[in-house]
Parts: C-alpha cells; structure tokens; sequence
C-alpha cells in the first residue's frame, strides 16, 4: 500500500499562477521528498523537508510539513509551462521511499 | 540522470519468457532500487540493495527477482514475463552516507508483455 496521498490528482492552472500540492501521509517519518516527473522520464528530487522541520524553500518552490496532521504542501510559484509535470511526494522511513500517486501539473500559456 | 543507466528503454515479449532489465550506475552510490509505475500508481518498490550481494524484498517482489553482483550494476529479472507486468520499470541509486536517501533515478524501461 501507499503511503502518501496527493490532492489533487490533477490541477491546471495558467502561467504565472501559483500551483499547490497537499501530500497526506500515514505513518511516522524521518523526511519528506518531493519528485517531479517530465512524461514517462524518470523522476527528479525537487527538496526534502525533515521531521524537525515545517518549512522550506528553493527558488520558487516552498514546502511545508505538519508532522501532527501527518501532511505536507507544496508551492510553486509564478508557475511556468515548463513546470508541467507530475509531482510525488515521498516519505522516507525504514530505509526506504515511499511514494505516493502524484499529481498531474498542466500550466497553460 | 545520465549517472544512472538503464537497458533496454523499452522492451515487449510475449507471455512467459525470461526478461532481464540491467541498470548501471556511475555514481559510486552504495544503495540501488527497483521500482514499478503503472498509470494513475505512483513508483513501488519491487527490490532493493545495500551492498553487494544485499538484496532484500520491496512492497511487490512476487514474479521478480534480482542480481547485485557489482556495487555499480543491479539487474531485475521476470523469470516468466506475464500481461499485468506491462509497466515503466525505474532503477534509483543513494548514497548511505547522505542523510535523507535522497534518490537519483535512471531514465525508465518501458515493458510491453503480450
């Protein structure tokens, strides 16, 4: 079974918008990572957020994590065509990665 | 990620045969993984390897197996390739000492089983 859960499954947006992305999680974790994925390419780590932590920031990209609510968003700002892809968060516990579905990003011109 | 090599990029068979789907790796990483994607499935883990010889089971190992003779090279057999393991098949290399596991990923091997 999976352990996160993205929300939503798909979200289409306009350029210049802002995209936000909610994973839900089960159990306990050591961090969180983001993915993203161009179509049928492998996956590319985005940011990772710890345990400790309950946000965090790369360029355009600001990750939250509510460890008591067992969730975490992600936000890309000023969203660009170019950011059209999928989005996994996976939670690290045990050694290993768990990914959930992913949400399908489309940002139109 | 060009330090993390798989083939074929894509493969169909028939119902089954033998399959063997290699991923190398330049990265020096310790750690390699095995995962499945199918449409609307986010990645799972079929196996995964510490080390050398280290191989232990993922979420969905049934009708895989795999070989890590070499810290670079971690290879995923179907021994008897059936329909429903048609998918996008990703090897993943990290490095023990970075905290975090972050994962690096090959570029996929599309499999078709008829």
């Amino acid at each position: 079974s999976q352990q996160g859960e993205e929300d939503p499954q798909a979200l289409s947006i306009q350029e210049g918008e802002n995209a936000t992305m909610n994973c839900s999680y089960k159990t306990s974790i050591n961090n969180l990572q983001w993915y993203r994925q161009n179509s049928g390419r492998g996956l590319v780590h985005l940011i990772l957020i710890r345990s400790n932590e309950r946000e965090k920031h790369s360029g355009r990209l600001r990750v939250t994590l509510d460890t008591s609510k067992k969730s975490s968003s992600l936000l890309i700002t000023a969203s660009r065509a170019a950011d059209t892809a999928s989005y996994f968060c996976a939670t690290h516990g045990y050694n290993k990665l768990i990914f959930g579905a992913g949400t399908r990003l489309a940002v139109h011109p | 990620d060009a330090d993390v090599t798989q083939t074929p990029r894509n493969r169909i068979t028939k119902t089954g045969k033998r399959i063997m789907l290699e991923c190398s790796q330049t990265k020096g990483h310790d750690r390699m993984y095995w995962y499945r994607q199918d449409p609307g499935l986010g990645l799972r883990l079929i196996y995964y390897s510490f080390d050398v010889k280290d191989i232990n089971k993922g979420e969905i190992s049934d009708g895989y197996s795999v070989s890590r003779q070499a810290q670079a090279k971690f290879s995923l057999s179907l021994e008897s390739a059936i329909p429903n393991q048609t998918a996008l098949y990703f090897c993943a290399t990290s490095d023990l000492r970075e905290n975090g596991n972050e994962q690096f990923f090959g570029p996929g091997t599309r499999l078709t089983v008829l």
